[in-house]
């Protein structure tokens, strides 16, 4: 069963470094999404992406993230200069169609730790 | 605002037990109500929505649009259904909304 994919596993990085979190959606999806999960809190959505473009952000995704889909398979997370606060679970997710008819498929995660 | 509730940050039931996780939501239009499972060492994963009103590894989930609920219930637990769960609303758009969590342990 096809399934989506993300690296790093674990990201550790320096506050204010620039970090890129990578994921593969499923071939044939068309809706690209990122959720981040800070340590003991809920999973909180951030930003959806279609044709190529950001369909909803989140007021959490301020100027300091920014998204990319650079070729016909992966989508990325940018941080430009991360925070201690940006320490957390990073989900990538992508679905055929829009959210609310399909099922979001959820890649395993990427753990981002700032010091 | 907390749109999405979910009073119980852990749950224990023995083997063959009812349970129910309970679920509110905050939103006044039309909602869209969903639950997600992550097993141990998995992905989260969708369980089930409410739209297709379906059952699925025998759980169920009820929209009560009085309540504002969205519990998620299943007559016998299994030891299998240990796992973290996740009660998600849609609004208007693809921003999702979860809830914190349940943790659900099943003791054989």
């Amino acid at each position: 069963e096809p399934e989506v994919t993300q690296t790093p596993s674990h990201q550790v990085t320096q506050m204010g470094q620039e970090v890129i979190l990578r994921c593969v959606p499923i071939s044939n999806h068309l809706y690209f999404y990122w959720y981040r999960q800070i340590l003991g809190q809920k999973v909180e959505f951030l930003v959806s992406f279609y044709n190529n473009e950001i369909s909803e952000k989140s007021e959490i995704f301020d100027d300091q993230f920014s998204v990319e889909r650079p070729d016909g398979s992966n989508f990325t997370l940018k941080i430009r200069s991360t925070k201690l606060e940006d320490s957390a679970m990073y989900f990538c997710a992508s679905s055929e169609f829009s959210s609310g008819r399909d099922t979001q498929y959820f890649g395993p995660g990427t753990r981002l730790t700032v010091l | 605002a907390q749109r999405v509730t979910q009073p119980e940050k852990l749950l224990s039931v023995f083997k063959g037990a009812p349970v129910e996780l309970k679920c509110n939501y905050s939103y006044s239009g039309s909602p869209e109500l969903f639950w997600y499972v992550q097993y141990s060492r998995q992905r989260l994963q969708l369980l089930l929505r409410h739209i297709s009103r379906e059952s699925i590894k025998g759980f169920t989930a009820d929209l009560n649009k009085g309540e504002t609920s969205f519990h998620l219930k299943k007559p016998f637990a299994q030891e299998e259904d240990s796992a973290m769960y996740y009660c998600a609303l849609k609004m208007t758009g693809n921003q999702f909304y979860f809830g914190t969590g349940t943790s659900l342990t099943v003791i054989p």
